[in-house]
């Protein structure tokens, strides 16, 4: 019964490609995250959403569109993937969204574009 | 701005060892502070987390204590193990308002028999 799930796990592609990238929280979390991990290991945050509006966007091209259907899913579409959009993209999840909580982990979708 | 500074790795320790991983941070006010593990291949779990000045987290041996004079929250743990090789990121959170973590660039540890 894992807390937050990512499919697909891997995403290789080809420039110029749209793809998209899902993920699921079954804790029964108001807030839901995107963070991206480039190749240093280095992460930024990039989306947050709490009961399905959009509280934090960082500045992200505009190829990244996230979508929240419903407070337990939190995917996200990019349009003409280019080369540097290959990282590694992770969901995660907070009860509240309050500054204080622990945010849980997805495993991580590992993207290349080529 | 908010910004985490923590210790540039690889740190490579024999099994036993002491370990500390330095971690500094600049933001206004008092944030919350945590240190997330993420293990070869997976995602970042929390390992510890402080939310006030002189609070000490602590979990699976390691500890750490918010420094609000020092602007620090230096991970240590007092003898470690093979199976804690992994990258550990120190991050901040503001206060109030919705939580946005920021990272630092992680430190990794290697730990060998």
């Amino acid at each position: 019964d894992t807390a937050v799930s990512q499919t697909p796990k891997y995403l290789v592609t080809q420039m110029g490609n749209d793809k998209s990238i899902k993920c699921e929280q079954n804790l029964g979390h108001d807030t839901m995250y995107w963070y991206k991990q480039d190749s240093k290991k280095f992460l930024k945050i990039m989306f947050s959403y709490n009961n399905k509006e959009l509280i934090i966007n960082e500045t992200v091209p505009n190829r990244f569109s996230p979508k929240s259907p419903d407070k337990a899913h939190l995917n996200l579409h990019i349009n003409s993937l280019e080369l540097g959009d290959s990282a590694v993209y992770f969901c995660a999840s907070s009860p509240r969204g309050g500054s204080q909580e622990t945010q849980y982990f997805g495993p991580g979708t590992r993207l290349l574009v080529l | 701005g908010n910004s985490v500074t923590q210790m540039e790795g690889p740190v490579t320790l024999s099994e036993e060892a002491f370990l500390t991983i330095n971690c500094t941070y600049t933001a206004t006010g008092y944030p919350s502070l945590f240190w997330y593990v993420q293990y070869p291949g997976e995602g970042l779990q929390l390992l510890l987390k402080a939310t006030k000045a002189d609070d000490k987290g602590s979990n699976k041996g390691f500890e750490a204590t918010y420094r609000k004079e020092t602007t620090s929250f230096h991970l240590e743990k007092g003898s470690v193990q093979v199976s804690d090789s992994a990258v550990y990121f120190c991050a901040l959170s503001p206060t109030g308002g919705y939580s946005t973590l920021t990272f630092g660039k992680g430190t990794m540890l290697l730990v060998s028999p």
